[in-house]
């Protein structure tokens, strides 16, 4: 499979806490995304980082990427109760492909 | 702007019928494509436009065919239903790298 691999699969923390999630790459890349799925939803686009950026901001999210280790985090700070989503990576131009996701559930 | 759209949002057929999901976008975006969605899983593409007229095969096209007569509209079309096809399918409209997702369609083959 090309996917690339996310984790944790599942993460559980506390309102107002940050979470981090990881995203782990085979092939080179000229861009990485991330989107959001709400339970039963389709997928929204958060934020997009380029092969030639290192970090890149949106609000309360910040997405890193190092290219010579093939991987990508996303970090969503003061969590809220409408952050419980799962979160995808995604590459690639004509031919998305997704990572499986990771399941953040936020705690009141 | 309605989005992306598609229906019908849930269907259950049986082995061996055949469908067509709708999928229909107001954008005027020239890239469109299909998604499937497995349980705990990430979106896996199955086949993808460029514009009108232009279709190409992504990673699971087997058992799935799609034209694309207009813009607006790209219907996925499932030709003998197998068990294995039971999952969310998604249509999603691009522009420059955004993709823009409708809200699904769930399928269940019996």
């Amino acid at each position: 499979s090309q996917q690339g691999e996310e984790d944790p699969q599942a993460l559980s923390i506390q309102e107002g806490e940050n979470a981090t999630m990881n995203c782990s790459y085979k092939t080179s890349i000229n861009n990485l995304q991330w989107y959001r799925q709400n339970s039963g939803r389709g997928l929204v686009h958060l934020i997009l980082i380029r092969s030639n950026e290192r970090e890149k901001h949106s609000g309360r999210l910040r997405v890193t990427l190092d290219t010579s280790k093939k991987s990508s985090s996303l970090l969503i700070t003061a969590s809220r109760a409408a952050d419980t989503a799962s979160y995808f990576c995604a590459r690639g131009a004509q031919k998305l492909v997704f990572g499986q996701g990771t399941r953040l559930t936020i705690n009141p | 702007n309605a989005g992306v759209t598609q229906t019908p949002k849930f269907q259950v057929l049986k082995t061996g019928q055949s469908m067509t999901l709708q999928c229909a976008q107001d954008m005027n975006h020239e890239y469109m494509s299909w998604y499937r969605q497995d349980p705990g899983m990430g979106l896996r593409l199955i086949h993808y436009s460029v514009g009108a007229g232009i279709t190409d095969q992504g990673e699971v096209p087997n058992g799935y065919n799609v034209s694309r007569s207009t813009t607006e509209d790209f219907p996925l079309r499932l030709l003998s239903a197998a068990p294995s096809q039971t999952s969310v399918y998604f249509c999603a409209s691009r522009r420059t790298d955004t993709q823009y997702f409708g809200p699904g369609t769930r399928l269940t083959v019996l």
